[in-house]
């Protein structure tokens, strides 16, 4: 079964350009999960769709958004790029959530560097 | 807050040495957690612990919640250089109004020589 993929691997931007990644979770998965990691954060929730919704949000700005699809692949967006979102994001895929102990696989990340 | 807290952040080995990470969390609503192992990109699973308190394994690999004591550790035995990583311990939440959230600690960089 193949893996949780992202595209693309790396993208460089400049301050207030916008940006949309990819991610295509494991096939059956229905639950996408966004993640922003960098070195003094860590790994920071950044929202959860499921069947095409978001269900769960996390603590970012409105500049972060995405949405899914009727086959699951989810996208998300930042819009007005800052310094500050330059991060490696990880999308993480599971079949359910919230039910059961389903657990999420991640995707090999989108590194971003805002310049 | 919900706290997920790793120590020691970080931990230099030599190969054959037998290695322990902690993690502790206070969190509202747990539902298990999770270990990950990160080396280049993608965390990868290693386990789902719950409050069943049923130790997990896999070939140099254990874990094992505490549910009293809010904690969880991974032992890794006989290390090799292949366990260099961060370990990621991770929590998540029963309840409908937590979908699809993990929350993360800060993660144990593990540094094995040859």
């Amino acid at each position: 079964k193949a893996g949780v993929t992202q595209t693309p691997r790396y993208l460089i931007k400049t301050r207030g350009q916008q940006v949309t990644l990819s991610c295509s979770p494991i096939s059956g998965h229905r639950s996408v999960s966004w993640y922003q990691q960098t070195p003094g954060q860590g790994l920071q929730f950044l929202f959860e769709y499921f069947s095409e919704t978001q269900r769960n949000k996390g603590n970012f700005p409105g500049r972060f958004s995405g949405r899914q699809f009727s086959n699951s692949r989810s996208e998300m967006n930042v819009s007005t790029l800052e310094l500050g979102d330059s991060a490696l994001y990880l999308c993480a895929s599971s079949r359910t959530s919230g039910g059961a102990y389903e657990t999420q696989y991640f995707g090999p990340g989108t590194r971003l560097l805002v310049l | 807050e919900d706290k997920v807290v790793q120590s020691p952040l970080s931990l230099v080995v030599h190969e054959g040495d037998t290695v322990t990470l902690n993690c502790s969390y206070e969190v509202t609503n747990f539902r298990s957690l999770l270990w990950y192992k990160q080396e280049k990109k993608a965390p990868t699973f290693l386990f789902m612990l719950t409050s069943s308190g049923i130790e997990k394994k896999s070939g140099r690999l254990s874990s094992i919640l505490d549910k009293k004591e809010l904690s969880s550790i991974l032992n890794i035995t006989a290390t090799q250089t292949g366990d260099s990583a961060i370990y990621l311990c991770a929590v998540e939440y029963a309840g409908g109004t937590s979908y699809g959230k993990l929350t993360f600690g800060q993660g144990t960089i593990l540094t094995v020589h040859p």
